[in-house]
């Protein structure tokens, strides 16, 4: 089937510091995957995306490179603002279907 | 602002009653989703419809039930409601159903408190 595992927080940076949340998957295909982001009080929003192997997707900063020799998917940004504090979620969409998978979310709060 | 409109935004109720929880897609958008996010579970695909049809259909429990209307929006009707209900209920919108690198435009949520 298909599923997300992604690092538990809460994550807590001091600001600029260098941040990696872990995104791992399982999947039958080749899903596309995506980074969302939620900040306080609202609803999700796609920070980034890849839909095939190697693709790197990148916004605001942060960075995730398709692997699927590792079935990976991890989020990087290189220094962290306190802006950045919020809950991201890791997500695929299979090739096939129409659902999305979650995973549980990591909490990152940015100190300054 | 997405463009997805949910309404409540707060519901406060009690054990045994019943709600409905509304959703306007962003426009043009013909694919809804409802998903459930509570604190223990993160966040939890319960059905998706696309113009009018139920498509997918994930952890979504018998006292729940959802459809799409002629004009799109959505409803997500919770009868028989218990403590554990309770949580934040996201809609989201997409323009197809089947394409792989779409994203999902999500509302900003209905938070249920079933006391």
């Amino acid at each position: 089937g298909n599923s997300v595992t992604q690092m538990e927080g809460p994550v807590t940076l001091s600001e600029e510091a260098f941040l990696t949340i872990n995104c791992t998957y399982t999947a039958t295909g080749y899903p596309s995957l995506f980074w969302y982001v939620q900040y306080p009080g609202e609803g999700l929003q796609l920070l980034l995306k890849a839909t095939k192997a190697d693709d790197k997707g990148s916004n605001k900063g942060f960075e995730a490179t398709y692997r699927k020799e590792t079935t990976s998917f991890h989020l990087e940004k290189g220094s962290v603002q306190v802006s950045d504090s919020a809950v991201y979620f890791c997500a695929l969409r299979a090739n096939t279907g129409n659902q999305f998978y979650f995973g549980t979310g990591t909490s990152l709060t940015v100190i300054p | 602002d997405s463009g997805v409109t949910q309404t409540p935004k707060h519901l406060i109720t009690a054990t045994g009653q019943r709600v409905t929880l509304r959703c306007s897609p962003r426009s043009g958008d013909l694919s809804v989703y409802w998903y459930q996010q509570s604190l223990d579970q993160g966040l939890q695909f319960l059905i998706q419809y696309y113009n009018g049809e139920e498509r997918a259909k994930g952890n979504i429990l018998e006292r729940f039930s959802a459809q799409q209307f002629p004009d799109l929006h959505s409803e997500l009707n919770l009868s028989s409601l218990e403590l554990g209900d309770s949580a934040l209920y996201f809609c989201a919108s997409s323009k197809t159903p089947g394409t792989g690198g779409e994203k999902l435009f999500f509302g900003s949520g209905t938070q249920l408190s079933v006391l």
